[in-house]
């Protein structure tokens, strides 16, 4: 099975614009959770969605939002960047019911100037 | 709410030798946990995980994890370490009950010297 990808890897972009990141999660999963990493927070769960349906979400303003297609396939998106925004964003996927592991993908790599 | 402590932030230790990285995590019930690794510039890779059973648990890449109730702990050994094991290394952990977003800790940079 391929695993989850993430488009696109590398992104920058300027204070006050807003920008849109994809995820595929691997085949069969339902769910789809988005996580944020800086080296000064670390690794923070941003949301997570279940058969379209955001089902839990973290601390975060609400600039941060996002969605998920029929197919599983997931989109964050962030408004409004501001440099603190800077960062790795990782999203994993996994099955849905009982004992779970998350498989992560590779990471898009955003940097706000 | 759940919660995870690193300890050590950075440890080096010669090809060859062994190595334990040390978990205590925070959390009212049994808890599921994992370990994992990023590469740099890479994303999360998972190791192993504990949910029930059997408190030594096997990963890939020879490492293996003791789950210790009585002392809160989920503690990442390999016996000897190779030069590609050079990473950091993230303990995890999520609820058994609720929400399933996993809690990290700050994560353990390993060096590794030929």
């Amino acid at each position: 099975k391929a695993g989850v990808t993430q488009t696109p890897r590398y992104l920058i972009k300027t204070r006050g614009q807003q920008v849109t990141l994809s995820c595929s999660p691997i085949s069969g999963h339902r769910s789809v959770s988005w996580y944020q990493q800086t080296p000064g927070q670390g690794l923070q769960f941003l949301f997570e969605y279940f058969s379209e349906t955001q089902r839990n979400k973290g601390n975060f303003p609400g600039r941060f939002s996002g969605r998920q297609f029929s197919n599983s396939r997931s989109e964050m998106n962030v408004s409004t960047l501001e440099l603190g925004d800077s960062a790795l964003y990782l999203c994993a996927s996994r099955t849905s019911g009982g004992h779970y592991e998350q498989y992560f993908g590779p990471g898009t790599r955003l940097t706000v100037t | 709410a759940q919660s995870v402590t690193q300890p050590d932030i950075h440890i080096t230790v010669s090809e060859g030798a062994s190595l334990e990285l040390r978990c205590n995590y925070s959390y009212g019930a049994t808890p599921y946990l994992f370990w994992y690794v990023q590469s740099p510039g890479q994303g999360l890779q998972l190791l192993l995980k504990y949910f029930s059973g059997d408190t030594l648990v096997q990963g890939i890449k020879g490492f293996e994890a003791e789950f210790k109730r009585s002392q809160s702990s989920f503690n990442l050994r390999k016996p000897s370490v190779h030069w590609s094991d050079a990473a950091e290394y993230f303990c995890a952990v999520g609820a058994s009950t609720g929400a399933n977003n996993l809690f990290f800790g700050t994560g353990t940079r390993l060096t590794v010297i030929p």
